[in-house]
């Protein structure tokens, strides 16, 4: 069974402190994983789209990995307006749900000053 | 702009009402979805529609419909089937060999 699984559920960290997400997947041929961040009562918002292994992507403070079982994503000194639901989901290339995006159920991040 | 219209931002449905959530979309996009999000749950996918007039259920399809008409429009009715309709509801589209969706701003849902 296609499956996401997030972590931390919830991270707090200080302004300027340096962390990461996981995101953990199995997927059945994967064609595409993919970054969300989503503020409250919005819809998501599209970050990054990581296709292989080994390939990196970076936007400002944010940096996306990919492996063959999970992505991470890198919050260089981060800023308060940083604080979001960070949401990742994949893209299986075939079985029952080929082509749907299947998303974990989040991080909840907040940066305090 | 381009983007994806989600009308409205709030609804309120008494118990045993059909409602109708609008999502209509300028992007040019063949794909589009319909997800529901509750609190501490992933998104969900309810239904969703590839080309005009073909639609299929997604994983909880049980007391929702939709229609496809035009390529721009998918509309979402939720019916008095559905057993617990109150929760976020997401729009979003894609290009049908694209990769990654556009979202709508979101309808939430809540029965009185």
């Amino acid at each position: 069974e296609d499956q996401v699984t997030q972590s931390p559920e919830a991270l707090r960290l200080q302004e300027g402190e340096s962390s990461s997400l996981n995101c953990s997947y199995t997927v059945s041929g994967l064609r595409g994983l993919f970054w969300y961040r989503q503020d409250p009562g919005k819809g998501p918002e599209f970050l990054f789209t990581l296709y292989s292994a080994g390939e990196e992507k970076e936007k400002e403070r944010l940096k996306a990995t990919l492996t063959k079982k999970e992505s991470f994503l890198h919050i260089t000194a981060p800023k308060p307006e940083d604080s979001a639901t960070y949401l990742c989901a994949v893209q299986a290339g075939y079985g029952g749900s080929q082509g749907n995006l299947i998303f974990g159920k989040g991080t909840k991040l907040s940066v305090k000053p | 702009d381009g983007g994806i219209t989600q009308s409205p931002k709030y609804l309120f449905r008494k118990e045993g009402q059909n409602v109708t959530l609008s999502c209509e979309q300028n992007l040019n996009h063949d794909a589009m979805y319909w997800y529901r999000q509750d609190p501490g749950q992933g998104l969900r996918l309810i239904y969703y529609s590839q080309i005009v007039n073909d639609f299929q259920k997604g994983d909880i399809a049980e007391g929702y419909s939709v229609s496809r008409e035009k390529k721009e429009s998918f509309p979402l009715t939720v019916t008095s089937a559905q057993k617990n309709p109150t929760a976020f509801y997401l729009c979003a589209s894609s290009l049908y060999d694209n990769y990654g969706y556009t979202f709508g701003s979101g309808t939430r849902l809540t029965v009185v």
